[in-house]
């Protein structure tokens, strides 16, 4: 069964931190990985796609790594802020698994200032 | 990217009735979806919704519960039908261009059923 975990469930760091968010998938015979972010009450926003065929993806203070051999993808924040604070979600699009993202369940950031 | 527009946004429901759920796109796309997310949990499939032709939907959910239409490339509607207090959950529009493209999604709508 291919299935995605994320790891820790919660974290809770002070303003400023660099940070990372650990997410592992069962099979490496992946699509692509997915970050978003989930505010509460809101929907999903999409942070960084990795492709495969990629090593990792930037955008500002965020970098997305994969490896899909050990079957880990990790995202960094860099100097996190109060506004970083929300639920960080990774999906996986395995390749037999046809288009449907797998979900982890999340990691719940606390940034305090 | 495309924005996705979801009504209603919240509903408390009756038990044993249904509501349609709609989502509207403003730029065509190749791909749209339906996903679950049960209290506490994370996002479950429940079908791709295919322009034109029956839903393909996921392992543990039939067309009779969750009748879905998608008549053209920008709209999309869920229905969750005879609903019990079970289904209580948020129910969220996605989209993708092509394959290679990221996957967004709309704002949810949050189900309550009495």
């Amino acid at each position: 069964k291919q299935e995605v975990t994320q790891i820790p469930a919660a974290l809770s760091v002070p303003e400023g931190e660099n940070l990372v968010l650990n997410c592992s998938f069962t099979d490496s015979a992946i699509y692509n990985l997915q970050w978003f972010r989930q505010d509460p009450g809101k929907g999903l926003t999409s942070l960084l796609l990795i492709q495969s065929s990629q090593r990792e993806q930037t955008s500002g203070r965020l970098n997305a790594s994969l490896d899909k051999s050990s079957g880990r993808s990790t995202l960094y924040i860099a100097a996190s802020q109060p506004g970083d604070s929300a639920t960080y979600l990774c999906a996986v699009r395995f390749n037999q698994a046809g288009t449907a993202l797998i979900f982890g369940k999340g990691t719940t950031l606390s940034v305090s200032s | 990217s495309a924005v996705i527009s979801q009504k209603p946004s919240r509903d408390i429901c009756q038990r044993g009735t249904s509501l349609t759920i709609q989502c509207q796109v403003d730029s065509q796309v190749t791909m749209m979806f339906w996903y679950r997310q049960q209290p506490g949990q994370s996002l479950t499939l429940i079908a791709t919704a295919n322009q034109g032709s029956e839903a393909t939907y996921e392992s543990g959910f039939v067309i009779d519960k969750f009748p879905i239409s998608r008549p053209n490339l920008t709209f999309s509607t869920l229905t969750v039908s005879n609903m019990s207090p079970e289904d209580s959950s948020i129910y969220l529009c996605s989209v993708r261009g092509t394959e290679n493209q990221p996957q967004h999604f709309g704002d949810g709508t949050r189900l309550s059923i009495l």
